[in-house]
């Protein structure tokens, strides 16, 4: 079974600096995809980014990125130029196909102090 | 991007009583769905997984009986609580995906049973 792991419950950072989430997984599939979503206080699940395994680029939206270890099954995300606005409860999952089931992380509740 | 509801956002019952809950694609078939079910400041944790007129698969601890699930269209499915207990109060999330290579979530049900 797929596992995803986040060792930090707790994260915080000044507004406009620079944060790293971190999250591990284990799987013995080659093809996946890994994902970070976003969970503010609302509770909509809202995605950040996307990563397809077979990709060994580094995926990125705006100030979003992560950096994708495949062998190290290792997957964190950079936050940069931190906003008031992204302060939530960040998520790493896991999914075999794009649409199928999610495994999820237990999350890092990121703070931003202005 | 495509939009998936749930209905209603808030339900308060009795100990006692059962509970449906809708999930509904609006703009597309979701030939799969997904039922997650989170407790405070916790992880996503996956229910089951329903499929458009087929019986769900719950995951390993999941009571079938008490969690009844019903896909009986391509855009909307459906979770009853049966017999519905304090312990049972939590937030319920669905996911809709298959139909697009691509997976959305709802914005959640909070139960609470008295």
């Amino acid at each position: 079974a797929q596992t995803v792991t986040q060792s930090q419950p707790e994260m915080s950072v000044q507004e406009a600096e620079t944060v790293t989430l971190s999250c591990t997984y284990d799987t013995s599939e080659s093809d996946y995809y890994l994902f970070w979503y976003k969970q503010p206080p609302s509770r909509q699940m809202i995605l950040v980014i996307r990563q397809e395994a077979y990709k060994q680029q580094n995926a990125t939206e705006n100030r979003f990125s992560v950096n994708f270890q495949k062998a190290a099954k290792s997957f964190s995300l950079k936050i940069s130029d931190s906003q008031l606005g992204d302060a939530a409860m960040y998520f790493c999952a896991y999914r075999f196909t794009n649409a199928g089931k999610s495994t999820f992380g237990d999350g890092t509740t990121l703070t931003v102090k202005p | 991007g495509a939009v998936v509801s749930q209905h209603p956002s808030w339900v308060i019952c009795k100990s006692g009583t059962s509970v449906k809950i809708e999930c509904r694609s609006l703009d597309f078939q979701a030939t799969t769905m997904f039922w997650y079910r989170q407790f405070p400041k916790q992880s996503l944790m996956l229910m089951a997984t329903s499929n458009e007129g087929s019986k769900a698969t719950y995951e390993q601890g999941v009571e079938k009986d008490k969690f009844l699930i019903n896909h009986a269209s391509l855009t909307l499915s459906t979770l009853t609580v049966t017999s519905a207990h304090p312990e049972d109060s939590s937030f319920y999330i669905c996911s809709a995906g298959g139909g697009v290579d691509e997976q959305f979530f709802g914005p959640g049900t909070r139960l609470t049973v008295l």
